[in-house]
């Protein structure tokens, strides 16, 4: 059973057109949400980091939200170049271990069309 | 100046065969990783090591051996290679101390390598 659940699993969007993706989770000892972009045949790039629920954390076009079940990328007036997957990870305190560990979700395929 | 490179981007090769895709980093950290993403785009953590020492171990078939000569560096061998491994495999690094309380460090990525068996 999936930890992270991304929706919607796709997204497409007009130029300018406003939208929100959502990760939630159902991890406890959570230590830190992250939120990446994956390009085509390109490794997953880091944008956010959140730890603590109300915290929120913005660059140009995206802000990241967080609460105690789920995150929010809002995307305000996008365009054409966001286009790419939005990959959400939770780290969070492995038992094995001291290290925490990631999980990720499936990912939102987002396509933003002139 | 990329901060987590790994060679080869690219492999072809044959059911049985044996390879090794490296890994290094420049960032200064002291854990690396070996994610795997299958073809519907899923990342899934392989194994970890921290200051050389291997961390997390996940479920993989022991045909793969993660090997980390200094804390710069994770290789990853993969013997006898079966159709079912091609995948992309990406090597990730942040710094983390075990037993410290902040262990939420940001993972940063490479660029993948695109393994496929044929």
């Amino acid at each position: 059973e999936d930890q992270v659940t991304q929706s919607p699993e796709a997204l497409r969007l007009q130029e300018g057109e406003s939208s929100s993706l959502n990760c939630s989770y159902t991890v406890s000892g959570l230590r830190g949400l992250f939120w990446y972009r994956q390009d085509p045949g390109k490794g997953p790039e880091f944008l956010f980091t959140l730890y603590s629920a109300g915290e929120e954390k913005e660059k140009e076009r995206l802000k990241a939200t967080l609460t105690k079940k789920e995150s929010f990328l809002h995307i305000t007036a996008p365009k054409p170049e966001d286009s790419a997957t939005y990959l959400c990870a939770v780290r969070v305190k492995d038992r094995g271990s001291t290290l925490g560990r990631l999980y990720f979700g499936r990912g939102t395929q987002l396509t933003v069309w002139p | 100046d990329t901060a987590v490179s790994q060679t080869p981007k690219y492999l072809v090769t044959q059911m049985g065969n044996d390879k090794s895709i490296k890994c290094e980093q420049n960032l200064g950290h002291d854990t690396m990783y070996w994610y795997k993403q299958d073809s519907k785009k899923f990342l899934k953590i392989m194994f970890s090591y921290n200051n050389k020492e291997l961390i997390i171990n996940e479920t993989v078939p022991n045909r793969f051996s993660p090997k980390s000569p200094d804390k710069a560096h994770l290789n990853l061998h993969i013997n006898s290679l079966e159709l079912g491994d091609s995948a992309v495999y990406f090597c990730a690094s942040s710094q983390d101390h075990p037993g410290s309380r902040s262990t939420g460090n940001t993972i940063y990525f490479g660029e993948g390598s695109w393994l496929t068996v044929v």
